[in-house]
């Protein structure tokens, strides 16, 4: 299986600041047609995930643009460009370039 | 307005079965691919299965293979999952959501609680 590791395991940060969350893979991401099958999803604090960025950079319905992605191969980044309280929560990456689909095990964003 | 709603859960002895039930609206749910995600008590997110739309491609993950079966009726825009052989280690909340084409889970139900407990 991809093993996807996530650092950090938590992130202090004060509002407005900017936030960086690592993903690594195991192996390659990218499929055989060009297309790497990595995605962000948030956990907000007692709800249920939701859908940030996919294949990489790609922002989801409605995610602000302060939200971005990149990376390739194996080293993804998401970014948050200025921390606003609804951002805290878990986040976590996701790979479905490779069966089984497999997730990191998620950043805490929190205030410091 | 996509609405992915489970239901089905609750508490079951080990090694007994149980069946999830999630029911789409809001979109055609017989052109999308579905997954069971599920997440136990304080822990992070796990895969579980996905069908394709049509049911030709069906895939688990290794730790619930051979005990779980995954199905969809399209007719009745539902998705199934049955659990046999339950174990303590399948306690968790179980997440339907749907799979986009090359975006996987891009909506989810809002979960059932499955317990395995004596």
């Amino acid at each position: 299986d991809v093993v996807m590791t996530q650092t950090p395991l938590s992130l202090p940060v004060s509002l407005g600041d900017q936030a960086s969350i690592s993903c690594r893979s195991s192996q390659s991401l990218v499929e055989s047609n060009g297309n790497t099958h990595l995605h962000w999803y948030l956990q907000k604090p007692g709800q249920l995930p939701q859908l940030l960025l996919y294949k990489v950079s790609n922002r989801f319905s409605g995610v602000p643009d302060r939200f971005s992605g990149s990376g390739s191969e194996t080293d993804f980044i998401l970014k948050i460009s200025r921390v606003e309280s609804e951002d805290l929560g878990v986040y976590y990456c996701l790979q479905s370039t490779h069966l089984p689909f497999t997730f990191g095990s998620g950043t805490k964003l929190e205030i410091k | 307005e996509v609405q992915l709603v489970e239901s089905g859960g609750g508490l079951v002895q080990p090694g007994r079965s149980l069946k999830l039930s999630c029911v789409a609206s809001g979109f055609t749910f017989s052109n999308y691919g579905m997954n069971w995600i599920r997440q136990a008590p304080g822990k992070g997110l796990e895969w579980v299965a996905y069908i394709s739309s049509g049911s030709s491609y069906i895939y688990y993950a290794e730790t619930v293979k051979g005990r779980f079966t995954i199905s969809r009726d399209n007719a009745k825009n539902t998705l199934y999952l049955q659990m046999t052989s339950l174990r303590s280690e399948d306690t968790a909340l179980y997440y339907c959501a749907r799979h986009n084409s090359y975006i996987p889970f891009d909506y989810w139900g809002q979960g059932v609680m499955v317990t395995v407990s004596s």
